[in-house]
């Protein structure tokens, strides 16, 4: 039962474009949504995260989407650079000390 | 500080064998979440620990279990392994609970 929902399953964007990762969610409940980064070999590492109360959050070249009424979030990553070509996953937990749950990632390659 | 460690971070076993993965989580994180990472389901969330207690788990059948020492350290165990096992485990601390996770590098297990 997955129940966040993420596409595209990968990603090809060209070197100074704008890459876009759409989730969507289940229930509404949650309460929490980050984003993480994860290259080969590593684990993953929270990128940026967003809570319902707001409708954007903006980190450098980062940004979260958050529509509430759609149950949906996306990230934006602006002037796409070949070292952001990574494994992205969304996530949503219902706060407090629930656990996260993970989108099946997005495989992001950003072309010179 | 030293990030998530986890040991060892290869292995090959064989089906209906048993295997112990180790985490070592960040110094004063109480909060050890464990994960499963395929590329087809993504990360599924296993289970977590806080101060000795498995607070959460998710829907894996009772071959896996994990523990946690006084020490924060975890440990997980996968028995009577099936080829359908074959993944790479990651370990996540947090200081109180699934807000920040910080990951290790996982262990990738294969089961022939």
């Amino acid at each position: 039962q997955q129940q966040v929902k993420q596409s595209p399953q990968s990603l090809i964007v060209q070197k100074g474009g704008i890459s876009i990762i759409n989730c969507a969610y289940e229930n509404t409940a949650f309460d929490y949504f980050p984003w993480y980064q994860q290259f080969p070999g590593k684990g993953p590492a929270l990128l940026i995260a967003i809570r319902p109360d707001v409708s954007e959050k903006k980190e450098g070249r980062f940004t979260i989407s958050f529509n509430k009424s759609a149950k949906q979030f996306s990230l934006h990553i602006m002037d796409s650079q070949p070292g952001d070509s990574a494994t992205y996953f969304c996530a949503a937990n219902l706060g407090g000390n629930t656990p996260l749950v993970f989108g099946k990632g997005t495989r992001l390659s950003v072309i010179a | 500080k030293a990030g998530v460690t986890q040991t060892p971070r290869y292995l090959i076993k064989t089906r209906g064998q048993q295997v112990t993965l180790s985490c070592s989580p960040i110094s004063g994180h109480r909060s050890v979440s464990w994960y499963q990472q395929t590329p087809g389901q993504g990360l599924q969330f296993l289970f977590e620990y806080f101060s000795e207690t498995q607070r959460n788990k998710g829907n894996f059948p009772g071959r896996f279990s994990g523990r946690q020492f006084s020490n924060s350290r975890s440990e997980m165990n996968v028995s009577t392994l099936e080829l359908g096992d074959s993944a790479l485990y990651l370990c996540a601390s947090s200081e109180q609970g699934p807000g920040e996770l910080f990951f290790g590098e996982g262990s990738r297990l294969t089961v022939l």
